[in-house]
């Protein structure tokens, strides 16, 4: 069955240092998204990507947060410089088109020092 | 502001039981309703899309009524593995994000 990955499982960075999460959406998928999940808070959207342009993003996603796509396969999300109150699990989901159930990969935990 | 409320629980049942849960949401124009569960530090799973017909798949239930803005999940004969937190996710007219609720945790025991 196709799945989300998502690497590095577990990151830990210092304050102001900028860090890359990355994705790979299921292949015949065509919206990408990025979640976070603040430990014990609920599940928060944070942008969401379609034809290689953001197509929605919420206040969360400053301009501290950007996206990309790089090549064929992966979906990146930077964070320029890390703020403490960044530490959370970073989840990426695809979707086959907008608007349709959304499948979440295992997520990246930030830690932020 | 577009919110989806849950009970948090913890629902403690015994196996064999069946349990509901509600969630309600703040805005009528709504599209679209899931159930997700997710484990503990794992990443929410797709259980159910929830349809206005309301819909069954295997032992669970989900309930759609658009009049009173709540959706239901029913789950028969509680297994070990049940145990989870339930999020209640609703996508918004006009949007592609998902919006979730806090999630109502279940505890099946032996």
């Amino acid at each position: 069955e196709p799945e989300v990955t998502q690497t590095p499982s577990h990151q830990v960075t210092q304050m102001g240092q900028e860090v890359i999460l990355r994705c790979v959406p299921i292949s015949n998928h065509l919206y990408f998204y990025w979640y976070r999940q603040i430990l014990g808070q609920k599940v928060e959207f944070l942008v969401s990507f379609y034809n290689n342009e953001i197509s929605e993003k919420s206040e969360i996603f400053d301009d501290q947060f950007s996206v990309e796509r790089p090549d064929g396969s992966n979906f990146t999300l930077k964070i320029r410089s890390t703020k403490l109150e960044d530490s959370a699990m970073y989840f990426c989901a695809s979707s086959s088109h907008g608007g349709v159930e959304q499948f979440f990969g295992p997520g990246t935990r930030l830690t932020v020092l | 502001r577009k919110e989806v409320e849950q009970d948090p629980g913890p629902f403690n049942v015994p196996e064999g039981a069946t349990v509901a849960f509600n969630c309600t949401y703040s805005n009528s124009a709504s599209q679209s309703f899931f159930w997700y569960r997710q484990d503990c530090r794992k990443e929410p799973k797709l259980l159910m899309s929830v349809y206005s017909s309301g819909n069954e798949d295997g032992r669970f239930t989900a309930q759609l009524n658009r009049a009173s803005q709540y959706i239901s999940l029913l789950i028969r004969d509680s297994k070990l593995s049940d145990s989870a937190t339930y999020l209640c996710v609703v996508r918004w007219t006009g949007f592609q994000k998902l919006v979730f609720g806090t999630g109502t945790r279940l505890l099946v025991s032996p």
